[in-house]
């Protein structure tokens, strides 16, 4: 059965105080691990599609990262704006469903 | 640009009763999922269309849920009879064509079964 996992569950930073997220999985077939961005209320937010190990994407602060086994997304010098939840989903060739993470809730602090 | 729209944005009802939640994705996406969210967790998919056809339904609990999409446009999700663990937020989505593609979501419905 695939999976993905997500850690950690809840990240406290400091505003400028650089890290990462990390998103491991475990599926046969991996056609494409998505990077969305959830606020409090509302829907998730699109940020990055990684399709083959080595790829790398940024936007802005953020940059993700995608191995045979995980992805990371990395946030360098985050802002109080920067606080939401991050979900990493993947879609394995052959299937239509994405399969969601659990989230990392991230809350910078000024 | 629009976004996808949906109503309600909340809903309480008690168990057993029957609730209806509408999206309108955007213009031109062919494409239009329904997800749901309980709390603390990712989105689960629950069905996916494509134009006005089921591309995937497997995580739909047919028993008791039932989902159309109009004319290949607006789409509704209903639940009959609701079920206390029926609690979450109701998302849509759609996107220009399945697949890989970048989905755009709505703000959700939060449905609430006392």
């Amino acid at each position: 059965e695939d999976q993905v996992t997500q850690s950690p569950e809840a990240l406290r930073l400091q505003e400028g105080e650089s890290s990462s997220l990390n998103c491991s999985y475990t599926v046969s077939g991996l056609r494409g691990l998505f990077w969305y961005r959830q606020d409090p209320g509302k829907g998730p937010e699109f940020l990055f599609t990684l399709y083959s190990a080595g790829e790398e994407k940024e936007k802005e602060r953020l940059k993700a990262t995608l191995t045979k086994k995980e992805s990371f997304l990395h946030i360098t010098a985050p802002k109080p704006e920067d606080s939401a939840t991050y979900l990493c989903a993947v879609r394995t060739g052959g299937s239509y469903i994405p399969t969601f993470g659990r989230g990392t809730s991230l809350i910078v602090h000024p | 640009e629009a976004g996808v729209a949906q109503s309600p944005r909340y809903k309480i009802i008690e168990k057993r009763q029957s609730v209806a939640f509408w999206c309108n994705p955007i213009s031109g996406h062919a494409t239009l999922y329904w997800y749901q969210q309980i709390l603390g967790q990712g989105p689960k998919l629950l069905i996916q269309f494509q134009n006005n056809g089921v591309v995937d339904d497997s995580q739909l609990p047919k028993d008791r849920f039932s989902a159309e999409r109009l004319k290949g446009v607006d789409s509704t999700l209903k639940i009959q009879p609701a079920k206390l663990e029926d609690s979450a937020v109701y998302l849509c989505a759609s996107s220009l064509a399945g697949g890989d593609t970048e989905a755009f979501f709505g703000q959700g419905t939060r449905l609430t079964v006392v």
